[in-house]
């Protein structure tokens, strides 16, 4: 079956850029998103993009799409406290009644002082 | 958007025994969907959970162990049944959102220790 794959960790300093990483075999992906799941709490959308676009920026968030590779990354500039949660990387073929997401294991990340 | 509550958000079970999850949602969904969350994989998907119809379980996950009810639009429960300690985990409900997007919106969670 489709798999997403990504690091279980990830430790950059605080003020540094942290740059989360998530390959996927789905060739026929047409959706990706990063969610961020804070202590505690449920996952909530951060970011996503289609398979038509190789880039998207908002704000702090850089989301990379190299579909040749089948490679994505999310990119954090200026990393805060606040940013410390495991980020879910997920995609899709679907959005009708078929919809699901394939999920990786999610990657935590932590800040160090 | 959507808020969902979910119920309880933690609980210690005896091993034999089963406990129910609550889903209660602010709007009315038509797709509700159960995740389960173990510490270093994959979200997965355990079943979807469809007004006025049977729910639809993913592979590994089967009604005896895991029945749903979903009376109406706005509320699901997930039943985890004859628990083993292989049953501890975070158990999660979504919706998805009516945007074009794909958006998923998820519940805190419901963290089940069975001892």
């Amino acid at each position: 079956g489709e798999d997403v794959e990504q690091s279980l960790f990830l430790s950059v300093r605080e003020g540094d850029s942290s740059v989360i990483n998530c390959t996927y075999t789905d060739s026929s992906s047409t959706y990706l998103y990063w969610y961020k799941q804070e202590p505690g709490a449920g996952l909530q959308l951060l970011t996503y993009i289609f398979s038509n676009m190789d880039m998207k920026q908002d704000q702090r968030l850089t989301v990379l799409l190299n579909k040749k590779d089948k490679h994505l990354s999310l990119r954090i500039a200026d990393t805060q406290t606040g940013d410390s949660a495991i980020y879910f990387c997920a995609e899709t073929s679907h959005m009708d009644s078929n919809y699901q997401l394939i999920w990786g294991a999610g990657t935590k990340l932590i800040i160090k002082p | 958007s959507a808020v969902i509550s979910q119920k309880p958000s933690r609980d210690i079970c005896q091993r034999g025994t089963s406990l129910t999850i609550q889903c209660q949602v602010d709007s009315q969904v038509t797709m509700m969907f159960w995740y389960r969350q173990q510490p270093g994989q994959s979200l997965t998907l355990i079943a979807t959970a469809n007004q006025g119809s049977e729910a639809t379980y993913e592979s590994g996950f089967v009604i005896d162990k895991f029945p749903i009810s979903r009376p109406n639009l706005t509320f699901s429960t997930l039943t985890v049944s004859n628990m083993s300690p292989e049953d501890s985990s975070i158990y999660l409900c979504s919706v998805k959102g009516g945007d074009d997007t794909g958006e998923l919106f998820f519940g805190e969670g419901s963290r089940l220790t069975v001892l």
